[in-house]
């Protein structure tokens, strides 16, 4: 397994709170990525990064912000959480070695009330 | 804009058929194809990736296909077993950007 964490693993919260998921990688990977899942949509980019501080918006990146301050955290936050932030998010990584695939964390369920 | 359909959404076969699984994309100016599974309550499992200039990749009882021009991709699954039950998914990646544009996936049962 590649070695992905992300924390927390499921959150309840209530609209207009701050909200920070975290990514943690152990494999020195250069890219990572935050998508969300939803019934009905899919698999959807928001935001990912390249590198130390350097990031960039995906395909849905209204209402959240990233941070990448360390090659092995990429933090995603959603300032003020409404309800449509409601889904499942996962963290994903990749290397630069050739052409490499995308390896998924196991998500974070977050329920925003 | 790309699109990716998979087709179908469901599927339930007995064991130890073998199946295909499709994946179309309506731009085919693709940089290439993923396959992945997908666990209830887990995260994406990578199986196959397909470089453009690739026809085909194999991994173990898996064989996933590419025909680019005509913008279309399958994943065969020999001898179904009932592990292999999950929801499969491709995605597609354009040159020059990181995005995987990502189909809503078929959902496999592979009935004992």
């Amino acid at each position: 397994d590649a070695g992905i964490t992300q924390s927390p693993r499921h959150k309840v919260t209530e609209t207009g709170t701050p909200v920070t998921l975290r990514c943690h990688q152990t494999e020195n990977h250069r890219y990572m990525y935050w998508y969300r899942q939803d019934p009905g949509h899919g698999l959807r980019l928001i935001h990912y990064s390249y590198g130390v501080k350097d990031t960039d918006k995906g395909e849905v990146s209204d209402g959240y912000s990233v941070s990448r301050s360390k090659t092995e955290d990429f933090l995603l936050t959603l300032e003020s959480a409404t309800s449509s932030q409601t889904s499942v998010y996962f963290c994903a990584i990749r290397g630069t070695e050739g052409d490499q695939p995308q390896h998924f964390g196991d998500g974070t369920r977050l329920s925003i009330l | 804009k790309q699109e990716v359909t998979q087709i179908p959404a469901a599927l339930s076969v007995p064991e130890g058929e073998n199946l295909v699984l499709n994946c179309s994309f309506t731009d085919s100016a693709i940089y290439n194809l993923q396959w992945f599974r997908q666990d209830p309550g887990k995260g994406l499992t990578s199986l196959l990736l397909i470089q453009s200039s690739q026809r085909e990749q194999t991994s173990g009882r898996l064989n996933a296909s590419l025909d680019k021009s005509s913008g279309r991709s399958t994943l065969y699954i020999a001898a179904s077993q009932p592990g292999d039950s999950a929801t499969y998914l491709c995605a597609v990646r354009r040159g020059g950007s990181e995005k995987l544009v990502f189909g809503k996936g078929t959902k496999l049962t592979v009935n004992p």
